[in-house]
């Protein structure tokens, strides 16, 4: 089955500097790639997702790049703010036809004032 | 749309009660995905239907869980007896279609004392 590796496990940043989190499959056949912000007591939501037929996707401040030969996938939040403070976790879905999300471990982002 | 429905949202019960989760996907949705998340071990997929067919339950951990989703509106998933590490949030999530955007209940946190 799938393995998706996420990291860092935390990340500290300055309000207003960018932040980055690397995630990794393992299964070559993995098409989608979403990415979940969880606040603290709440749902997983969806923020941004990419599929494998593009390398690129923004929205606002949010970025998703996606390197399928090395199997790997960023995200990018540019400009942050205080309410980026929560847990990102990335996912795939593995190919073959199977629909189910494999998460990362998640990384908690904080924004320092 | 109201978006998925779980309850409850919380439940404390005694080890060895039976546990009864309760799910409503988005009206229209064809898969439905049963999620467990833990601090030890993240987000971790315990089953989806998709059509109201189990697809996959490899994630269900052992014989006491066991889920069904008798129409389109509706699943249960149930632990009978529950034990103490069966304590987490079980998230719901449904999706209008294979490989789709999936949005998540509020979840239910159970704690088995």
């Amino acid at each position: 089955g799938e393995n998706v590796e996420q990291h860092p496990s935390t990340l500290s940043v300055q309000e207003g500097d960018s932040a980055v989190i690397k995630c990794t499959y393992s299964d070559s056949a993995s098409n989608y790639f979403p990415w979940y912000k969880q606040e603290l007591g709440k749902r997983p939501q969806l923020i941004i997702d990419i599929r494998s037929n593009v390398g690129e996707k923004k929205d606002q401040r949010i970025a998703v790049t996606l390197n399928k030969t090395a199997k790997h996938f960023s995200l990018h939040i540019t400009e942050t703010q205080p309410e980026d403070s929560a847990v990102y976790f990335c996912a795939a879905i593995s190919g073959g036809g199977a629909d189910g999300l494999t998460f990362g471990k998640g990384t908690h982002l904080i924004i320092q004032p | 749309d109201a978006g998925v429905i779980q309850s409850p949202r919380h439940e404390v019960t005694e080890m060895g009660q039976e546990v009864t989760l309760r799910c409503k996907p988005i009206s229209g949705h064809n898969s439905l995905f049963w999620y467990r998340q833990t601090m030890m071990r993240g987000l971790e997929l315990l089953i989806y239907f998709n059509n109201n067919v189990p697809i996959d339950d490899s994630g269900m951990p052992e014989d006491r869980f066991s889920a069904k989703m008798p129409n389109a509106s509706f699943s249960t998933l149930k632990i009978q007896p529950s034990e103490p590490r069966d304590s987490a949030v079980y998230f719901c999530a449904s999706t209008e279609r294979v490989g789709g955007k999936r949005y998540f209940g509020p979840g239910t946190r159970l704690t088995v004392l």
